[in-house]
């Protein structure tokens, strides 16, 4: 069984540019997450997709961040304008269900790090 | 917000020494996971605690749900060079706070042969 699929797996940009991150869940796996992880930390859920509906993005930076996930498959993750503070590597998930009262495990892809200059 | 605190925050062991770590919280989860993360992957899971009290193993590791739900441990028993890397404790949350995982700073382990 293939894993999450992400791309690219590293990405330099200066201040105020875009950049897009794109992931590719295990097949059959409804739920996605994007999670953020700053060096030195343990990883912070941006947003969660269950099927192509969002499920939580009480953490997501609304006035840069944006995710889709149109077709319930593969999900992108932008940032516009991006700022030094979001230097990190962001890693996307994917379970077979929201794990909502019970725990559906979550597998990580290898993750996006950003830099930005 | 919810947080976990994690210690040790890195651990420089002999291979062959046993290790613990362990995640204090002042909220209660539904759930306590350990994971492993190495360079430039992402995080698997290594034991999955679904019970306060619980003790689980999973080879030379060991871990446990607290009775009170807001801590847990693990350890690694006998430890070998492959054991090298950032160990996170991740809780999730009840499911009328929405269910996600609150993940720890992390345990950076090295490994001395």
């Amino acid at each position: 069984e293939a894993g999450v699929a992400q791309s690219p797996r590293y990405k330099i940009i200066e201040k105020r540019q875009s950049v897009a991150f794109w992931c590719n869940p295990i097949s059959g796996h409804a739920t996605l997450y994007w999670y953020q992880q700053i060096l030195g930390q343990g990883p912070k859920l941006l947003i969660q997709f269950q099927n192509n509906g969002v499920v939580d993005d009480s953490q997501l930076p609304k006035d840069r961040f944006s995710a889709e996930r149109l077709k319930g498959v593969d999900s992108t993750l932008k940032i516009q304008p991006a700022k030094l503070e979001d230097s990190a590597v962001y890693l996307c998930a994917s379970s077979r269900g929201p794990g909502q009262g019970s725990y559906n495990e979550q597998f990580f892809g290898p993750g996006t790090r950003l830099t930005v200059l | 917000g919810q947080q976990l605190n994690q210690s040790p925050q890195s651990m420089f062991i002999q291979e062959g020494e046993d290790v613990s770590m362990n995640c204090t919280s002042s909220s209660i989860f539904n759930t306590w996971l350990w994971y492993k993360q190495d360079p430039g992957e992402g995080p698997v899971l290594l034991i999955a605690l679904y019970k306060a009290g619980e003790l689980t193993s999973n080879g030379r590791l060991t871990a446990q749900f607290g009775i009170t739900r807001k801590d847990s441990f693990l350890n690694i028993s006998a430890s070998i060079p492959s054991d090298v890397g950032i160990y996170f404790c991740a809780g999730q949350l009840l499911k009328n706070q929405g269910g996600k995982l609150i993940f720890g700073q992390g345990t950076e382990l090295s490994v001395k042969p």
